[in-house]
């Protein structure tokens, strides 16, 4: 069974710029999660989607950060525009639904280095 | 703010030692508990999960303890291997919401 795909793995970009991330889940799981996770610190959740709808961006800096799953499957997440705070690994994970004891899956994560 | 965290940064053993990794929690009402694995350059990886109504779960080399008194739960390893060294996260699964602690790096000397 394949895993979840991210890419890019690394991204260097100067703040101000814009970034976008992209999350292939895995084939069947209609949850998906991204994380972002600083250097030294566990993962926090930004956004959470159930098929194409968010279930839950309490903790999603909308000012900066927008995120979309339009067709259920795959997922992009975008800065724009990027600050220094935002350097930080960025995880997408998946699971077949969203209770409580479903296993998240992670994939690689995207490193982002803000200079 | 983060409702788990961890007693130690990081822990050093000898291969083929028992380690011993400790998490600490707030919210008594938390019922489920997981504890992941991640190795440098990579996400994290399920080990076991635990559910408050019970005391403790055993997997392949892999032991986890709760003990709601002290809110406390720990992940014991096994005969610790090399392929061991890794950041180990205890996270607490708020109806289906992750919230992780800082984490402990453990290095296993050969």
């Amino acid at each position: 069974e394949a895993g979840v795909a991210q890419s890019p793995r690394y991204k260097i970009i100067e703040k101000r710029q814009s970034v976008a991330f992209w999350c292939n889940p895995i084939s069947g799981h209609a949850t998906l999660y991204w994380y972002q996770q600083i250097l030294g610190q566990g993962p926090k959740l930004l956004i959470q989607f159930q098929n194409n709808g968010v279930v839950d961006d309490s903790q999603l800096p909308k000012d900066r950060f927008s995120a979309e799953r339009l067709k259920g499957v795959d997922s992009t997440l975008k800065i724009q525009p990027a600050k220094l705070e935002d350097s930080a690994v960025y995880l997408c994970a998946s699971s077949l639904i969203a209770g409580v004891t479903d296993t998240q899956y992670f994939g690689p994560g995207t490193r982002l280095t803000v200079l | 703010g983060e409702s788990v965290g961890l007693h130690l940064p990081t822990l050093s053993v000898q291969e083929g030692d028992n380690s011993i990794i400790n998490c600490a929690y707030s919210n008594s009402a938390s019922d489920y508990f997981i504890w992941y694995k991640q190795e440098s350059g990579k996400g994290p990886q399920f080990i076991i999960d635990i559910r408050s109504n019970m005391d403790k779960r055993q997997g392949q080399r892999v032991t986890v303890l709760l003990n709601k008194t002290v809110k406390h739960l720990s992940l014991q390893i096994a005969a610790t291997q090399p392929g061991d060294s890794a950041v180990y996260f205890c996270a607490e699964n708020k109806g289906g919401k992750l919230i992780f602690g800082q984490g402990t790096e453990l290095s296993v000397k050969p």
